[in-house]
């Protein structure tokens, strides 16, 4: 079956540090990959996502790269700030059967300090 | 405008009884799904409405859990005979369907003594 993995928090940085969390999957056919974004006392929202090998998502100053070879969609960012602590989720919808759940990785949470 | 809204927002009960769970979609979002998340895990899915219907159920653990969406707006999830291992937040989530974004409530904090 599909499955997320990422790498085990907490991820702790300072401000303005290079930010990278790893993920990984297992899926067939050619899935669409997202990463969801928790802040504190709110809901998970769609950070970014990528929908077919080598398409780069970004925004808010995030990226990740649809990598097929690798399986993997691996989040970054070059210069973090304090307000980018939460907790991140990768996730996949398998893209060749219509099914519309998504998968979520653990969980991967990150502070910044000032 | 107005967000996923998931009532309550926390839940109490004794193992054996009986739960309902509501959510509210952004108006006009046609799916809407249902997760659960158990501390330090990521969301698990239960299932998926497309309108009224239920399109994907594959994700409900057993025949205590059960969903509906009548008017195709409004969902409950229901839990009968609740057990410790139910507790966890639900989570809501809609859709206007396709490839659309998820919008996420903020979930329900269910805990069964």
């Amino acid at each position: 079956g599909n499955s997320v993995t990422q790498m085990e928090g907490p991820v702790t940085l300072s401000e303005e540090a290079f930010l990278t969390i790893n993920c990984t999957y297992t899926a067939t056919g050619y899935p669409s990959l997202f990463w969801y974004v928790q802040y504190p006392g709110e809901g998970l929202q769609l950070l970014l996502k990528a929908t077919k090998a080598d398409d780069k998502g970004s925004n808010k100053g995030f990226e990740a790269t649809y990598r097929k070879e690798t399986t993997s969609f691996h989040l970054e960012k070059g210069s973090v700030q304090v307000s980018d602590s939460a907790v991140y989720f990768c996730a996949l919808r398998q893209g060749d059967t219509g099914r519309r759940a998504l998968t979520f990785g653990s969980g991967t949470r990150l502070q910044v300090q000032p | 405008g107005a967000g996923v809204s998931q009532t309550p927002s926390n839940k109490v009960t004794e193992k054996g009884k009986y739960v309902e769970l509501r959510c509210d979609p952004i108006s006009g979002h046609t799916a809407l799904y249902w997760y659960r998340q158990s501390l330090g895990q990521g969301p698990e899915f239960l299932i998926y409405f497309q309108g009224t219907g239920a399109a994907d159920d594959s994700g409900l653990p057993n025949d205590r859990f059960f969903a509906v969406r009548p008017e195709g707006s409004v969902s409950t999830l229901k839990i009968q005979r609740t057990e410790r291992g139910d507790s966890a937040v639900y989570l809501c989530a809609s859709s206007l369907g396709g490839d659309s974004p998820l919008h996420f409530g903020n979930g329900t904090r269910l805990t069964v003594t």
